[in-house]
């Protein structure tokens, strides 16, 4: 079965660094892009960015450019998405997604999301 | 402020149809970008529902079909039953942006 498994939950305070990961499973994982999409509470979905795991080559949208850098290490079929330094609106559930092959952009499947909380 | 607009609700009783628009512009869906549409039960992650405008993936059923025209997307739903009852989400990609943008959503209640 092809599944994309996500990190737990996290509870940080602000200025503190995080890195969430993303395995996928049931596939060959560098011939898939990942994305990440961010969910914040009660709120619609945002796309982030996406990266290309057989090269590392990453897209970022512009609303989160700088603000995070998304990374994998294809020896481990695993993506990631990472703060260096959290802020309390990023308070939201983050979602990793596979991304359809030949550049079709449908993400399919996705993770069960994870929930990252940031308060003092 | 959402790149694709979608109406924030829509309703139906059990057996009707509804229809879910989403309104881009001539920089995605009139770019002739693909539509793909999601749906998101309470509390879960979303689910692939129609990819490249119209085409179901396996599991999915016939009663939800998508069509496209101009800069303009549709997701139908034919024979409401409770369990559809989820916000729905369109997506394309914008060659402005140069990458993917989702619709608000929209809710789905079934009277």
């Amino acid at each position: 079965e092809v599944q994309v498994v996500q990190s737990g939950a996290e509870v940080k305070q602000p200025g503190e660094s995080l890195r969430i990961s993303c395995k996928g499973f049931g596939y060959r994982f560098t011939t898939y892009w990942i994305s990440w999409v961010r969910q914040k509470p009660g709120k619609g979905l945002e796309w982030m960015g996406t990266i290309d795991p057989s090269d590392s080559y990453t897209k970022y949208s512009p609303s989160f450019q700088g603000h995070v850098t998304i990374s994998a290490d294809k020896s481990i079929n695993t993506a990631y998405l990472q703060w260096s330094s959290l802020k309390a609106s990023d308070t939201a559930v983050y979602y990793c997604a596979r991304r359809g092959a030949g550049g079709i952009n449908y993400l399919d499947p996705w993770g069960h999301g994870t929930l990252v909380t940031v308060s003092s | 402020q959402s790149v694709l607009t979608q109406p924030p609700s829509v309703s139906g009783a059990p057996g009707q149809r509804v229809t879910i628009s989403c309104t881009g512009s001539s920089s995605n869906i009139g770019a002739n970008y693909d539509v793909h549409w999601y749906q998101q039960l309470p509390g879960m992650a979303p689910k692939l529902l129609i990819y490249g405008n119209r085409n179901r993936p396996s599991g999915v059923p016939d009663r939800f079909s998508g069509s496209k025209s101009g800069t303009s997307a549709s997701l139908a739903i034919t024979g409401l039953q409770a369990e559809d009852e989820a916000e729905y989400y369109c997506q394309s990609y914008d060659r402005s942006l140069s990458g993917s943008v989702f619709g608000g959503g929209t809710k789905l209640t079934v009277l």
